[in-house]
């Protein structure tokens, strides 16, 4: 099982700032099955960066993802408000999927 | 647009059974697996396994074998998960997201509460 360590575990920072968020891998993830996703309060997760850098749909371009082998960033350029929530990483590119433990991002 | 609907909540006592289901709609159902994913509180998601719609195989996390059941109805678009003999430990939000190839588990429901209590 690929197990994925997300660190910080909480991330304090103010609007308008950059957040970097890390995931690593146990072992090597195709690139091509790495995923991240954001979770508010009451709702389920939201697919953001799918393939690593890959917008999903209706993602603004302040989102973005990096990364190959065992670590992977989220990058957010200029947080806005409604982006201070979790974050989980995930791959899917071997049985069994596995999520990250999440980074909660709160307002410092 | 795509849309994933589960039943609603459930309560049940230590031993039970529960039964969530998951109406597809917005796309061909047949073309994308079906995943179950649950997330106890404050904790992350864990993946329980998937169903291919059109033919009905499935692939369970090995936790979950043995008392995990996964099977879909194509007529009426809708997936459903059976855990059996549930504990405490069971309590937790239970999701259903559309699996793609490419993308993951790109939309997914929007969940529900299965609490396990005497």
């Amino acid at each position: 099982e690929v197990v994925l360590t997300q660190s910080p575990g909480t991330l304090s920072l103010s609007p308008g700032e950059r957040a970097t968020l890390s995931c690593r891998a146990s072992q090597s993830v195709d690139s091509r099955y790495f995923a991240w996703h954001q979770q508010k309060p009451g709702q389920a997760p939201r697919l953001l960066i799918y393939g690593t850098s890959n917008r999903a749909t209706g993602i603004p371009d302040r989102f973005s993802g990096g990364g190959s082998g065992t670590d992977f960033t989220l990058t957010i350029s200029r947080l806005e408000p409604e982006d201070f929530v979790v974050y989980f990483c995930q791959q899917y590119g071997t049985s069994p999927l596995t999520f990250g433990g999440g980074t909660k991002v709160d307002i410092k | 647009q795509v849309l994933l609907v589960q039943s609603g909540a459930e309560v049940k006592k230590p031993g039970a059974s529960v039964k969530v289901s998951c109406k597809a709609s917005g796309y061909t159902f047949g073309d994308f697996y079906i995943h179950w994913v649950r997330q106890a509180p404050g904790e992350g998601p864990e993946w329980m396994g998937w169903i291919v719609p059109n033919s009905g195989v499935t692939n369970y996390a090995e936790k979950f074998q043995g008392w995990v059941t996964m099977t879909r109805d194509t007529s009426i678009s809708t997936a459903y998960m059976e855990l059996t003999s549930l504990t405490s430990d069971d309590t937790a939000i239970y999701f259903c997201a559309r699996g793609s190839v490419t993308q993951g588990n790109d939309y997914w429901g929007q969940g529900t509460l299965v609490t396990v209590s005497s």
